[in-house]
């Protein structure tokens, strides 16, 4: 079974240009979650899709992201326009949705790391 | 507010010593708990998770204790290995809709052979 994929590996974009990082999740996995680190924090949560849904959104630092997720299968996350505090490593997760509602095991992407110049 | 704190952020120890990696949330009203490990430039491998109603979790090796009234839970490792060196990360869940992942900063572990 394949794992979470993410694409690109890494982005070096200038100040001010757009990036848009996609996630595939391990299929039939419902739950898709998009987190970043900064250098030096520890890893925080942007946004949670169920299929299609945007669930929670709360993470979502401001305007200029912006996340889909097609037919509840890939998600993509564009940032427009870019800025230097955008610089990070983002990571994307996975989890089947269970009929017990109980959550299971988070499965995380080897991540996209951006530079923003 | 939720905080996960890991101690201590990095660690070295000989090769075959046991030890133990230690996380404290701040709100004891958690979901789940998960261990993760990752290696140098790549993504997060989930090592154990722990549901609220449990105590520990084993997988090899590893042993997983969570103290929720407490807000701690630690990740022991028997018989260390070169091979463990990793950034060791915990993770809570306050769960129902809110399934996002909470982290501590990581404890970065070097097993000398």
């Amino acid at each position: 079974e394949a794992g979470v994929t993410q694409f690109p590996s890494h982005s070096v974009i200038e100040k001010g240009q757009t990036v848009t990082l996609r996630c595939d999740p391990i299929s039939g996995h419902d739950n898709l979650y998009w987190y970043r680190r900064v250098m030096g924090k520890e890893i925080k949560f942007l946004l949670h899709f169920v299929k299609e849904s945007k669930q929670d959104e709360s993470g979502m630092p401001n305007n200029r992201f912006l996340a889909e997720r097609t037919g509840g299968t890939y998600s993509t996350l564009k940032v427009q326009p870019a800025e230097l505090e955008d610089s990070g490593v983002y990571f994307c997760a996975s989890s089947p949705l269970r009929l017990s509602g109980r959550l299971g095991t988070q499965y995380f992407g080897p991540g996209t790391r951006l530079l923003v110049l | 507010k939720q905080e996960v704190t890991q101690i201590p952020a990095a660690l070295s120890v000989p090769e075959g010593e046991n030890l133990v990696l230690n996380c404290s949330f701040t709100d004891s009203a958690i979901y789940n708990l998960q261990w993760f490990r990752q290696d140098p430039g790549k993504g997060l491998t989930s090592l154990l998770l722990i549901q609220s109603s449990q105590r520990e979790q084993t997988s090899g090796r590893l042993n997983a204790s969570l103290d929720k009234s407490s807000g701690r839970s630690t990740l022991y490792i028997a018989a260390s290995q070169p091979g463990d060196s990793a950034t060791y990360l915990c993770a809570v869940s306050r769960g129902g809709s809110q399934g996002n992942l909470i982290f501590g900063k990581g404890t970065k572990l070097s097993v000398k052979p």
